[in-house]
């Protein structure tokens, strides 16, 4: 089966500039996942939707950044306008199921997008 | 902080020879799941340990987990150069915290 496709792959931007990024899932994969990965750290949740709705949001920098799910398949995550600090790898994940505090499923993460911002 | 760490931060052990990692948290959990990422293939799943398990097993890999201490340990025995890659465990209560990770090298 075809694996989590993020593009692009590398973005260098300047800062106070916009910028998205686009994931498509796993077909059948009702849960997607967005996180930030800075350098030497462990990936942390942006955001996770069960199909379209939004499930957690709770620590996506709501003043710059959003992201939505249409017609739960592709997601999109935008900044707008970055900062030197959001320079990290954004990594788009899905995963098959998720059902209240019963989560039981693996996540399936994509290459992730390089952001670099000057 | 809620997501607890993984320990050591590196480790560094010739091929052949066992590596353990630990993860510890801080609040209770539904499950946990243990990841790899390298250059290569990015964040891979290796393992899920519900909270009512306390041992599972896959090929290599061994998980253990001590809900008492907050704990969980990864085992891999008979290392290979190709197990080298950053380790991460990832708890789930609510929504789901990534720790830092631990960096393995298994020298050849």
């Amino acid at each position: 089966e075809a694996g989590v496709a993020q593009s692009p792959r590398y973005k260098i931007i300047e800062k106070r500039q916009s910028v998205a990024f686009w994931c498509n899932p796993i077909s059948g994969h009702a849960t997607l996942y967005w996180y930030q990965q800075i350098l030497g750290q462990g990936p942390k949740l942006l955001i996770q939707f069960q199909n379209n709705g939004v499930v957690d949001d709770s620590q996506l920098p709501k003043d710059r950044f959003s992201a939505e799910r249409l017609k739960g398949v592709d997601s999109t995550l935008k900044i707008q306008p970055a900062k030197l600090e959001d320079s990290a790898v954004y990594l788009c994940a899905s995963s098959l199921h998720f059902q209240g505090s019963d989560f039981l499923y693996e996540q399936y993460f994509g290459p992730g997008t390089r952001l670099t911002v000057t | 902080s809620q997501q607890g760490e993984e320990d050591p931060q590196a480790l560094s052990i010739q091929e052949g020879e066992n590596a353990t990692m630990n993860c510890s948290y801080k609040t209770s959990i539904n499950n946990l799941q243990w990841y790899r990422q390298n250059s290569g293939r990015g964040l891979v799943h290796l393992i899920l340990i519900r909270s009512n398990e306390r041992e599972k097993h896959s090929g290599r890999l061994r998980v253990t987990l001590d809900t008492s201490k907050k704990s969980s340990s990864l085992l891999i025995t008979a290392s290979r150069a190709a197990d080298t890659a950053s380790y991460f465990c990832a708890k789930y209560f609510n929504k789901f915290y990534f720790g830092s990770g631990t960096k393995l090298n298994v020298k050849p």
